[in-house]
């Protein structure tokens, strides 16, 4: 079946410093979406990419779907304390209702 | 308002015993989840409804059972309670299709002592 890794699962960054997160499915996607979940907390929807090689920006975060729409990436600039968290790719599968979440990345962030 | 709400926030119970997790959405979405979310993170789909039909039933113990009364609600009823079924469940909502963005609840934290 269809499986969405995430690497790194785990990543501590210094403040200030970038922070990237990789996700790879190994079918292709009609699209792919992108969560977080703070500590204690419950995901919370980014935001979706739908062309291939398709690239968003909010603020510090620059999300990227592959040409070949099955990967995509998350990158952070100049981390905060508040971009502590999991951040998860889901993808959703195409013509059913069902949603698969990637493995996840948890970021810690050292001030 | 809370868009989805579920309760309780927390159960602890001994291994066992019968719970239900209760799950309302006021975004009036078609389509209702069951995630699992384990202590790795990952997060797992049990169940989805669509219009309270099932459509969605992952390889799930039937000691677990999903029961949708309306659209905008979906339960998890757990029998026969095991160590391994402690995680976190979280109920999510949409509108049904593929590139609609999914609305999590805040979660029920399951201990089985």
């Amino acid at each position: 079946g269809q499986q969405v890794m995430q690497i790194p699962q785990y990543q501590h960054v210094q403040e200030g410093e970038d922070f990237t997160t990789y996700c790879n499915s190994s079918t292709t996607l009609s699209n792919i979406q992108w969560y977080k979940q703070r500590p204690g907390g419950h995901p919370v929807f980014l935001i979706q990419l739908v062309k291939s090689g398709e690239v968003k920006k909010q603020k510090r975060l620059t999300f990227q779907f592959g040409e070949a729409k099955k990967n995509s990436s998350l990158h952070i600039t100049a981390t905060q304390t508040t971009d502590v968290g999991t951040y998860f790719c889901a993808a959703p599968t195409s013509g059913t209702y069902k949603y698969i979440f990637g493995t996840g990345t948890r970021l810690k962030v050292l001030a | 308002d809370t868009a989805v709400s579920q309760t309780p926030k927390y159960l602890v119970t001994q291994m066992g015993n019968d719970k239900s997790i209760k799950c309302e959405q006021n975004l009036g979405h078609d389509t209702m989840y069951w995630y699992k979310q384990d202590s790795k993170k990952f997060l797992k789909i049990m169940f989805s409804y669509n219009n309270k039909e099932l459509i969605i039933n992952e390889t799930v113990p039937n000691r677990f059972s999903p029961k949708s009364p309306d659209k905008a609600h979906l339960n998890l009823h757990i029998n026969s309670l095991e160590l391994g079924d402690s995680a976190v469940y979280f109920c999510a909502s949409g509108k049904g299709r593929s590139n609609e963005k999914l609305f999590f609840g805040s979660g029920t934290q399951l201990s089985v002592l």
